[in-house]
């Protein structure tokens, strides 16, 4: 089945140490996020790819970088992490931007910070 | 700007009595939303999407949603709650001409009692 795949589930990481997240998708699609969303919170877009082309939110930390070497894959890199960086992180696809186009989200990593 | 706002932050109900979960939306458009539901440590799962087609969306597991211009409203609803269905719901509005960013609700977490 095509889907969305988020490796590791489970990522414990200590303070300051950096860490990536990664996604891969077997959709083809052309536009992949990145949300984080802490506990009990709708999540929160961090950004995202529309084929190559990286689209930053506006109060996404420089702390947060991006990397889609390819279609398939999404690098979410956590250069120093805090605290209240401990999150799940989502990653999601869709075909193409637009209202009408649904996303498809992958399973999350849970990412704690000692 | 759109905003999304869903009424009850829980909602409690009995196995196979009926479910309805509120959401009130602000948009100066005819706008796309989407029904997502997330269980607990998983990602987020469509369960049905309007894009100004037939007013009564049907969409996954029984649940089906009724997009009300004149009330500014799409509520959820399944006419028999399952154990399965205890999870948040989270009601979401794309946002106009922003490549298709998703705009949450805050969500509703449903319980489900046997």
């Amino acid at each position: 089945d095509a889907m969305v795949i988020q490796n590791p589930r489970y990522q414990v990481t200590q303070f300051g140490k950096p860490v990536t997240l990664s996604c891969s998708q077997t959709l083809n699609h052309n536009v992949m996020y990145w949300y984080q969303q802490k506990s009990s919170q709708a999540p929160k877009l961090l950004f995202h790819y529309y084929d190559k082309d990286f689209n930053n939110e506006a109060d996404t930390p420089d702390n947060f970088q991006s990397r889609r070497p390819n279609t398939s894959f999404c690098f979410l890199d956590i250069r120093s992490p805090g605290l209240g960086d401990a999150a799940m992180y989502l990653c999601a696809t869709s075909r193409d931007r637009g209202d009408s186009y649904e996303q498809y989200f992958g399973p999350g990593t849970r990412l704690t910070v000692t | 700007a759109q905003s999304v706002t869903q009424l009850d932050s829980h909602v409690s109900v009995s196995e196979g009595t009926p479910v309805l979960l509120r959401c009130n939306y602000s948009s100066s458009y005819s706008p796309s939303l989407f029904w997502y539901v997330q269980h607990p440590n998983k990602g987020l799962q469509l369960l049905l999407k309007y894009t100004s087609a037939a007013t009564l969306v049907k969409g996954i597991n029984g649940f089906e949603a009724e997009f009300k211009k004149s009330e500014t409203s799409f509520h959820l609803t399944k006419p028999s709650a399952h154990m399965s269905d205890a999870a948040e719901y989270f009601c979401v509005v794309s946002e106009e001409n922003q490549g298709g960013k998703l705009i949450f609700g805050q969500g509703t977490e449903l319980s489900v009692k046997p």
